[in-house]
């Protein structure tokens, strides 16, 4: 089972919002990674966490919060967003660090009004 | 600073009729090259990794191949449900996330 699920698959939120992104496997992967996508953009990576530690965070803003509870769950916590973070966000997992593949989860698609 | 690019942005075939998408790399260091495909609001599908020149992977009517500096996904007798973008990455800078080459459309008609 390669499956990474996330919820909510939509979400529309105004600029004064707090809302969660969930991302969950039950691989027993030990890397978890948050990306970005704009329409007709490849994924860009936002974070990285590693045996459930934040290893990588691509200067992003600090409007956007990531969580590891465990090594089987990955949130990311969004507050005070602006209209241009609206795209789809992407969770994904991998076996650990070194070049494994990732497995990406469905998206949540954020609107930010 | 690592870079991926692919080719070409956008191509239309018949069904049947059959072809090959680029990707082009410079790294330092290669740790693999994934390959991916994505459907429109979709997450990407993880399709084959390779790590070595000269190494091959088949997955229906795909094969992967990879040299040196380049991989190639060949598509034989495509059918309309292989239309798709389709991403190659890798293992970025002294990061373990992925970057992104920016896809290749690919349309198959029937």
């Amino acid at each position: 089972d390669t499956e990474v699920t996330q919820t909510p698959k939509h979400l529309v939120m105004g600029m004064t919002n707090k809302k969660s992104l969930k991302c969950e496997q039950h691989m027993g992967h030990r890397a978890m990674y948050w990306y970005k996508q704009k329409a007709k953009k490849p994924p860009e990576l936002m974070f990285v966490y590693s045996y459930e530690k934040l290893s990588i965070n691509e200067s992003v803003p600090s409007r956007f919060s990531p969580e590891c509870p465990n090594s089987s769950l990955l949130n990311l916590h969004l507050h005070a967003l602006q209209p241009e973070d609206s795209a789809l966000y992407l969770c994904a997992s991998s076996r650990g660090e070194g070049g494994n593949e990732q497995y990406f989860g469905p998206g949540t698609r954020l609107t930010v009004t | 600073e690592d870079q991926v690019t692919q080719s070409p942005e956008a191509l239309r075939l018949q069904e049947g009729e059959s072809s090959s998408l680029n990707c082009s790399y410079t790294v330092s260091g290669l740790r693999g090259l994934f390959w991916y495909r994505q459907d429109p609001g979709k997450g990407p599908e993880f399709l084959f990794t390779l790590y070595s020149a000269g190494e091959e992977k088949e997955k229906e009517r795909l094969k992967a191949t990879l040299t040196k500096k380049e991989s190639f996904l060949h598509i034989t007798a495509p059918k309309p449900e292989d239309s798709a973008t389709y991403l190659c990455a890798v293992p970025g800078g002294g990061a373990d996330g992925l970057t992104f080459g920016k896809g290749t459309h690919l349309i198959i008609q029937p």
